[in-house]
C-alpha cells in the first residue's frame, strides 16, 4: 500500500491559464474521488469515478472544470481559464467497495493551487 | 440534506492536558456513517475511526475516546494526555449513503484546528 500520490503538490498560476492536476490511487482501488478544500473548511466533494466511469460531479464542478480517468488508473483534473476563487487545496482519495465500509477513503496530500 | 457542525475553530493546549473536540451533525436518514479524520501540517487526511448509527458503543484507542450519542446527534472525541505530536486539525464526516455506492453524499464539518503546546 504505496499511499495515493497526487502531483504537483503546489501549483501557482496566473489568472486565465488552464491548469491540470494528476492523482495517482492505490493500484487495486477501483473508486477515486476528487475534493476541493478551501482555507479554515473542511474537504467538499468534486467528483467521483468507479474504473473509469464518471459516476457523480458535483454542482460546484462548473464547465471549466473536466476530470477524467481514462483506464480507470490514475485521474487528471483540469481547470480551464482559472479564477482566483479557483485557488485551494484539492485533494484525491481512492477506496474500494470493501475497504470504503470500514475505513472510509484513503486521501493523497493534495495539490495547492495558487492562482494570481 | 445531511450537515455537520464543529463549533469549536481552534483550541489550544499544554501538553498533557485532555481535550474534547465537538461534532454535531444533522440527517434524517436512520442509517449513517460518521468519521474522524486528522489533517496533519503535511496536508494528507488521515482515517482514525468510523462508527455506524447503529452501533452507540463508545470505542477507545490508545489515547483517543469517542462519545457517540444519538440522542444529541453528537459524536466527540477526546484525546487524553495531549501530545505535541497531536496538533493538527481534526474532521468530522457524515455518510449517509451506503459508503459503496456515494461520493457527494460524504460531507466533512469545518474542523478544529488542535494545538498543543510544549
Amino acid at each position: 500500500d504505496t499511499g495515493v500520490s497526487q502531483n504537483p503538490r503546489h501549483k501557482i498560476t496566473k489568472r486565465g491559464q488552464n491548469v491540470t492536476f494528476r492523482c495517482d490511487p492505490i493500484s487495486e482501488h477501483n473508486r477515486l474521488y476528487w475534493y476541493r478544500q478551501t482555507l479554515g473548511q473542511g474537504p467538499e466533494f468534486l467528483t467521483y469515478f468507479q474504473n473509469e466511469a464518471q459516476l457523480e460531479k458535483s454542482r460546484l464542478l462548473s464547465d471549466r472544470f473536466s476530470a477524467e480517468r481514462p483506464k480507470g488508473s490514475f485521474s487528471t483534473l483540469e481547470i480551464q481559464r482559472t479564477e482566483q476563487g479557483d485557488s485551494a487545496m484539492y485533494l484525491c482519495a481512492s477506496s474500494s467497495k470493501v475497504r470504503v465500509a470500514n475505513y472510509g477513503y484513503t486521501f493523497g496530500s493534495g495539490t495547492r493551487l495558487t492562482v494570481v | 440534506a445531511q450537515k455537520v457542525t464543529q463549533a469549536q475553530t481552534e483550541i489550544s493546549v499544554v501538553e498533557k492536558e485532555d481535550v474534547t473536540l465537538d461534532c454535531v451533525y444533522e440527517t434524517r436518514d436512520t442509517t449513517y456513517y460518521l468519521f474522524w479524520y486528522k489533517q496533519p501540517p503535511s496536508g494528507e487526511l488521515v482515517f482514525l475511526i468510523r462508527r455506524n448509527s447503529f452501533d452507540e458503543q463508545n470505542e477507545i484507542s490508545g489515547r483517543y475516546s469517542w462519545n457517540f450519542q444519538k440522542s444529541t446527534s453528537s459524536f466527540n472525541f477526546t484525546i487524553t494526555a495531549s501530545q505535541v505530536v497531536d496538533s493538527a486539525v481534526y474532521f468530522c464526516a457524515l455518510s449517509e449513503a451506503p459508503l459503496e455506492n456515494y461520493g457527494q453524499n460524504f460531507v466533512f464539518g469545518p474542523g478544529t484546528r488542535l494545538s498543543v503546546l510544549p
